[in-house]
């Protein structure tokens, strides 16, 4: 069985700050993706990334980057100088290369304040 | 190019009743399935198709059916409403293990 969690249920902060979003992850696979979702108060469910198992090398995006260590199972999110745009549930989530089944851990709801 | 195509929006049922969620992608993806959002639960997969005539459980499939008779359409059916079925259902697709194109969203009430 596989499993994300996401032990931060909510995070805010003040727009400018840095925050980082930690996400957790079990699986008894040796290939796998990870991604990372946005869903606004609107409700759409956005995808950001995905990574792969093999692939460790961290990527930034603009004020996104991502942190992606095997190790310790983590593929952490952090935001640069967040935004109030920012502010949203962001899923992260799994999927084998053996199993069809996306799995997504519970959500960090967060909020910038102006 | 319309991606993936949830209806109704929403949707109030009363206890007992039955009815089929609708979904259609025009992306041509052979993987497609359906998660409910419940508060602080995140996503739970509830079925899912690799393709035309192949289906399977997720992790909440009990009070739920569905079929993949086409590759464009994957509806999702409540046989017996029950309130514990109120949530916001999503549908996605994806090809191969990239990652899914979600719906909007449907929003089921169940009293």
């Amino acid at each position: 069985a596989q499993k994300v969690t996401q032990a931060q249920t909510e995070i805010s902060v003040v727009e400018k700050e840095d925050v980082t979003l930690d996400c957790v992850y079990e699986t008894r696979d040796t290939t796998y993706y990870l991604f990372w979702y946005k869903q606004p108060p609107s409700g759409e469910l956005v995808f950001l990334i995905r990574r792969n198992s093999f692939d460790e090398q961290n990527e930034i995006s603009g004020r996104y980057s991502w942190n992606f260590q095997k190790s310790t199972s983590s593929f952490n999110f952090t935001i640069t100088a967040s935004q109030v745009v920012d502010s949203a549930v962001y899923f992260c989530a799994l999927r084998s290369n053996a199993g069809n089944m996306l799995t997504f851990g519970g959500g960090t709801r967060l909020m910038v304040k102006p | 190019n319309a991606g993936v195509t949830q209806t109704p929006k929403f949707q109030v049922l009363k206890t007992g009743q039955s009815m089929t969620l609708q979904c259609a992608q025009d992306m041509n993806h052979e993987y497609m399935s359906w998660y409910r959002q419940d508060p602080g639960m995140g996503l739970r997969l509830i079925h899912y198709s690799v393709g035309a005539g192949i289906t399977d459980q997720g992790e909440v499939p009990n009070g739920y059916n569905v079929s993949r008779s086409t590759t464009e359409d994957f509806p999702l059916r409540l046989l017996s409403a029950a309130p514990s079925q109120t949530s916001v259902y999503f549908c996605a697709s994806s090809s191969g293990l990239r990652e899914l194109f979600f719906g909007e969203g449907s929003r089921l009430t169940v009293l």
